[in-house]
C-alpha cells in the first residue's frame, strides 16, 4: 500500500463545476504539499500546508492533521485547471517528499 | 531569477551510451533533487543532495550517479544507458528548515529521455 493515496484517479467535469481531489496519507508529517502538472509541462507547486486551511483564487485547499487527509478543491471549474494534481507529504525530519500517483482532472467547457 | 533550470530538454540516447542531465538553480537553495516519472507511477526520487559536496541515494538509485560540486548546480549520469532508463527526469530544489513551516518546492521544466 502506497504511503500517500489520492483519489480519484482520473476526473472528468464541465466548466463550472466544484472539484473535490482528496489525498490519504499514513505517516506522521511536517508538511503536505499540492503540486499541479499540465499535460507536457513542468510541475508547479501550488500549496504548502502544515494545518488549516489555504485559499488561492479559486483553489483552496484543506488539511486534517488527526486524520491524515487533505482535500483540494477547485470552485468554478474551467478548462485551463485540466491537469495533474499531485500530492505529496514530508515527514517529521525527513530530506525527501512522498508523492501521490495524482489525480488527472479534464474540465469540458 | 530562472528559478530551476535543467539541460537538455529532450535526448535520444542507443543503449550503452552515457550522458549527463544538468540541474542549475539561482535561489541558493540547500536541498536539490532528481527525479522520474513514468506513467501510471508517481515521482520517483534518484538521488538527492542536502548541500554542496553531499549526495544521497533515493529510492531508485541503480544506473544513476550524481554530483554537486557547487551549490547551484547538481548533475545526473548515465554511465550505461538501457531502455528501462526511458522516462521524463526532473530536477527541484527546496528552501526547507526542520521545525518551521518553511518548505518551498521549485521544479525544472523537465528532461525527456528515451533509450532505444
Amino acid at each position: 500500500k502506497n504511503e500517500v493515496e489520492q483519489s480519484p484517479q482520473n476526473l472528468t467535469a464541465q466548466e463550472g463545476e466544484f472539484i473535490t481531489i482528496n489525498c490519504s496519507y499514513s505517516v506522521g508529517i511536517s508538511a503536505l504539499h499540492w503540486l499541479q502538472q499540465h499535460p507536457g509541462g513542468g510541475i508547479v507547486s501550488l500549496f504548502m500546508l502544515s494545518s488549516g486551511k489555504k485559499k488561492h483564487g479559486r483553489l483552496i485547499a484543506t488539511i486534517n492533521i488527526q486524520e491524515k487527509h487533505s482535500s483540494l478543491h477547485i470552485t468554478a471549474s474551467h478548462p485551463r485547471d485540466s491537469a495533474v494534481y499531485i500530492c505529496a507529504v514530508r515527514g517529521y525530519n525527513t530530506d525527501k517528499l512522498i508523492f501521490g500517483t495524482g489525480t488527472r482532472l479534464q474540465v469540458f467547457p | 531569477n530562472a528559478g530551476v533550470t535543467q539541460t537538455p530538454k529532450f535526448r535520444v540516447l542507443k543503449t550503452g551510451q552515457s550522458m549527463t542531465l544538468l540541474c542549475a538553480q539561482d535561489m541558493n537553495h540547500e536541498y536539490m533533487y532528481w527525479y522520474r516519472q513514468d506513467p501510471g507511477m508517481g515521482l520517483r526520487l534518484i538521488h538527492y543532495s542536502v548541500g554542496e559536496g553531499t549526495t544521497a541515494k533515493g529510492e531508485v538509485p541503480d544506473g544513476y550517479n550524481v554530483s554537486r560540486l557547487k551549490k547551484q548546480n547538481f548533475l545526473l549520469g548515465l554511465e550505461s544507458a538501457a531502455p528501462s532508463q526511458t522516462s521524463v527526469y526532473f530536477c527541484a530544489s527546496s528552501y526547507w528548515r526542520r521545525n518551521t513551516s518553511t518548505d518551498t518546492q521549485y521544479f525544472g521544466p523537465g528532461t525527456r529521455l528515451t533509450v532505444l
